[in-house]
């Protein structure tokens, strides 16, 4: 089994729906991340979480909310989806300690915005 | 200008030759660099990540680190088609979250 899931895999909806994105993880990782990926910009950093009372907003929080239910799962809201907002999302974790911080990669939703 | 450049590419290199992508940051007080590798379509992978000045080698690959130049690159050495990706360079900058560069694609020619 994956040890980063995401779900769904794929999404169309139309815009003003409300849409929710699930991440979750068996990694025991205490840190977890939210992208966007547009052709040619890279990752773009939305929102993440340190723990789960720890919620930080990144460079693109705009237009999405998220959820830190329980340490193993981090969910991302679009409370009304715009065309703009069509993009490939990831889910990503990390375990605090060190300098390394290094983050595992779930295999991405992929969201069309009508 | 952005915290972490990359040139997008394509980098075209034939099969067997050295590949060296490069990536340059910001922000100084970075502590830890990392390099992903992402297929089309796919979510990135870890290739490795250094966080000393000089070399680190994992195989074929070797991460370089110049902290007073604010450079970091890759060498992929005796490449390969299968290397045909999009590199992702990604800084550490302190307690925040990585930030990632939008990469440079690769194109190993048979």
């Amino acid at each position: 089994d994956a040890d980063v899931t995401q779900t769904p895999r794929n999404r169309i909806t139309k815009t003003g729906k409300r849409i929710m994105l699930e991440c979750s993880q068996t990694k025991g990782h205490d840190r977890m991340y939210w992208y966007r990926q547009d052709p040619g910009l890279g990752l773009r950093l939305i929102y993440y979480s340190f723990d789960v009372k720890d919620i930080n907003k990144g460079e693109i929080s705009d237009g999405y909310s998220v959820s830190r239910q329980a340490q193993a799962k981090f969910s991302l809201s679009l409370e009304s989806a715009i065309p703009n907002q069509t993009a490939l999302y990831f889910c990503a974790t990390s375990q605090t300690g060190g300098f390394t911080d290094t983050q595992y990669f779930g295999p991405g939703t992929r969201l069309t915005v009508l | 200008q952005k915290e972490v450049e990359q040139n997008s590419g394509p980098l075209s290199v034939p099969e067997g030759a050295i590949a060296s992508l490069n990536c340059t940051y910001s922000d100084r007080g970075s502590q830890s660099f990392f390099w992903y590798r992402q297929y089309s379509g796919k979510s990135p992978e870890l290739i490795m990540f250094i966080y000393s000045n000089g070399d680190k080698e994992d195989g074929r690959f070797t991460a370089q680190l110049n902290k007073a130049s604010q450079y970091v690159s890759l060498l992929i050495r005796d490449s390969q088609p299968s290397d045909s990706a999009t590199y992702l360079c990604a800084v550490k900058p302190g307690r925040r979250a990585l930030t990632f560069g939008s990469g440079t694609r690769l194109q190993v020619q048979p």
